[in-house]
């Protein structure tokens, strides 16, 4: 079966524009995830969508990024008046429930977006 | 506030030797520990996990170890091979989380 993915593969934008990433999770995997790559660091926890629950939006770092997901399946994260440091490669995960214990989550290939 | 630490950028070994790779974490309500896999281009891929009641867990070559009174995880790979070669992540979450806290990696570099 497909695994999750994610588009564009790659973004080049100038600062100051809003983005869209996308993500296809995994078929009937509930529990969808964000995270970002920036340059040398690991990855870093945005927000977590759980079927209907409120999503946990405890790491987007600014209101200038949300994130939204659609039935329960597609997710698209929107970044407005991009700033030279969102340039990072932004990962999806999903996973068949939420929470971490024996729950592996699944990555997509991610997006690397820069900004110019 | 680094609260999982993998101190080395970076490791190269010999095809056939042991591969070790170590994390540090500082926040003590972690307990379930996984480390994931990355290749260029891809997204990480997921290797292997242990829960804070255990102290060892192992997978064919794969064996992770964790020392609770220490924050320290470690990751052996034995036999290496250079199929290998890629980016380690180790990550943590706490009981009540979901989201995983992770280091900035180590690249491994198996040597044929």
């Amino acid at each position: 079966g497909a695994g999750v993915s994610q588009s564009p593969s790659n973004k080049v934008t100038e600062k100051g524009k809003d983005v869209e990433l996308r993500c296809d999770p995994i078929s009937g995997h509930t529990a969808l995830y964000w995270y970002r790559q920036s340059l040398g660091q690991g990855l870093e926890f945005l927000i977590y969508f759980q079927g209907n629950s409120a999503p946990d939006k405890s790491g987007l770092p600014s209101d200038r990024f949300s994130a939204e997901r659609t039935g329960g399946s597609v997710s698209t994260l929107t970044i407005q008046r991009t700033q030279q440091e969102d340039s990072a490669v932004y990962l999806c995960a999903s996973s068949s429930s939420g929470g971490a214990f024996g729950n592996e989550q699944f990555f997509g290939p991610g997006t690397r977006l820069t900004v110019l | 506030d680094q609260q999982v630490k993998q101190n080395s950028p970076s490791l190269s070994v010999q095809e056939g030797r042991i591969s070790i790779l170590n994390c540090d974490y500082t926040n003590s309500m972690f307990d379930y520990f996984l480390w994931y896999k990355k290749y260029p281009a891809e997204g990480p891929t997921f290797l292997i996990s242990i829960s804070s009641i255990k102290d060892k867990n192992e997978d064919g070559r794969f064996t992770v170890f964790l020392n609770k009174s220490a924050k320290h995880l470690s990751l052996h790979i034995v036999p290496s091979q250079p199929g290998d070669s890629a980016v380690y992540f180790c990550a943590a979450s706490a009981y009540d989380g979901n989201k995983l806290v992770f280091g900035a990696g180590t690249i491994l570099r198996v040597k044929s």
